[in-house]
């Protein structure tokens, strides 16, 4: 079975400072990867998804993420965070079922950037 | 009115009461999803339903029961809880048959459940 996992659950940075969120996949033969942002008291958003092509995938809001077959990793940046980026970010890997979408989330990483 | 609304956002029911979650979709997606979100837990998947058909119930305990009278529609009625099942409740929809999205979620802004 997929499993993701986030190694950080809470990070702290700066405004202005670069940041990355990092996610690890249990290998599979093809994946489906997504980063998902949830606000206070709001559902999730999606941030980005990598399908297939290019390995690097640019987002809304300034971030992007990179997939790493050889290492089953899909770390999100930013170069230069705001305040408003403050949230909870979630990892995700997608199982195409035949009837339905699996999506399987990793814990989070919860991001406070500090003034 | 587009992508997908939850009503009620906010919900506070004692331990014998009989309440409902509600999802609407409007992106003309064929499946819908319960997930569970509480503190501290990863989110956990309660049920799917894939062309109104019921496809995986997670051994989510009885006194959840969905409801899935059309594509759009996803209900969730709750009866007799416990205080541990105060929880957000998110919904999703997701266009299954399409290679287009990938499996791309798309969710409601949930709806927070205190059980008394």
């Amino acid at each position: 079975a997929q499993s993701v996992t986030q190694l950080d659950s809470q990070v702290p940075v700066f405004e202005e400072a670069p940041v990355e969120l990092r996610c690890n996949y249990s290998s599979s033969v093809s994946v489906y990867l997504f980063w998902y942002v949830q606000y206070p008291n709001q559902g999730l958003q999606l941030l980005l998804k990598y399908l297939s092509g290019s390995t690097l995938v640019k987002g809304i809001n300034g971030f992007e993420a990179e997939f790493n077959k050889s290492q089953t990793s899909f770390h999100l940046r930013k170069p230069s965070v705001h305040i408003s980026d403050t949230a909870e970010y979630f990892c995700a890997v997608s199982d195409r079922m035949a009837s339905y979408d699996k999506v399987i989330f990793g814990p989070g990483t919860s991001l406070s950037v500090i003034p | 009115e587009t992508g997908v609304t939850q009503t009620p956002r906010h919900l506070v029911m004692g331990m014998t009461n009989k309440k409902s979650l509600k999802c609407e979709q409007h992106l003309g997606h064929n499946a819908m999803y319960w997930y569970k979100q509480s503190a501290k837990k990863p989110l956990e998947l309660m049920f799917v339903y894939s062309l109104e058909e019921r496809v995986e119930n997670n051994s989510v305990p009885s006194r959840f029961s969905p409801e899935c009278p059309n594509s759009s529609h996803l209900f969730l009625h709750l009866h007799t809880l416990q205080p541990e099942d105060s929880a957000l409740y998110l919904c999703a929809s997701s266009a299954i048959g399409t290679t287009f999205g990938g499996g791309e979620l798309f969710f409601g802004e949930g709806s927070r459940l205190t059980v008394l």
